[in-house]
């Protein structure tokens, strides 16, 4: 069992490149995903097994996970990638979740 | 085209015991390659992981809440449940429902959410 600490908010120019991290101890041995929620709106997938993109999330998500920490990327970020961003790690059949962050656009 | 809605009472009192439905469309629940979860959210806080089961029956729980929690599957009518005990008003929040992919964890498709307030 391990927690998985995220920082609380992140603030971004428009056009800049934002950078969410995710710690965690052994995260790079397990399989990290990445959420993306807005306000009054369900959690959507953005990233899965550490780097992949599901169908129809641009291509400014990416995403690393190596040692202790997980980055999501989002290049030149936009006023529509505001959102809380949540972290997840699968291991050993167990889900450890990640405390959100804040990322503003402005 | 995979949908899940959440159902539930919206009010309960202290210390009652609370269930809370998960209807599954367009996909059988009856499957190896996902699992069930829920997960809540009080209102402006953080998403937190409930548990989830497996098509098999097995169940995984965040061990916070392992004590009060129970997560059942009905295949048959394509349902999963969430049975919350002792709720308080802590345990006020949206809950939602989703679908994971078991090979690598991700939750693939979640429900619309349903509050649930605890309150006398």
């Amino acid at each position: 069992s391990f927690e998985l600490t995220q920082p609380p908010s992140v603030s971004v120019s428009p056009g800049q490149t934002a950078t969410v991290t995710c710690s965690g101890d052994q995260l790079g041995n397990t399989f990290t995903s990445w959420y993306q929620q807005k306000p009054g709106q369900s959690p959507v997938v953005v990233i899965y097994q550490d780097v992949k993109r599901p169908s129809g999330i641009p291509d400014r998500f990416s995403a690393s996970n190596s040692g202790r920490t997980a980055t999501l990327t989002i290049s030149g970020a936009q006023s529509i990638d505001e959102a809380d961003y949540y972290c997840q790690a699968w291991d050993s059949k167990t889900i450890f979740f990640g405390g959100g962050t804040k990322l503003t656009v402005l | 085209q995979v949908q899940l809605q959440e159902s539930g009472p919206g009010l309960v009192k202290p210390a009652q015991t609370v269930s809370l439905t998960c209807t599954v469309s367009g996909a059988s629940t009856n499957t190896g390659d996902y699992f069930w979860s829920w997960f809540r959210q009080p209102p402006g806080k953080a998403l937190e992981w409930i548990g989830y089961i497996f098509y098999s029956g097995s169940t995984k729980y965040n061990p916070s809440l392992q004590s009060r929690v129970v997560v059942s599957l009905d295949t048959s009518q394509n349902q999963f449940s969430l049975s919350l005990t002792a709720v308080t008003a802590a345990d006020t929040a949206i809950y939602y429902c989703a679908r994971g992919a078991f090979t690598y964890g991700h939750h693939t498709m979640w429900g619309q959410g349903t509050l649930l307030t605890v309150s006398s």
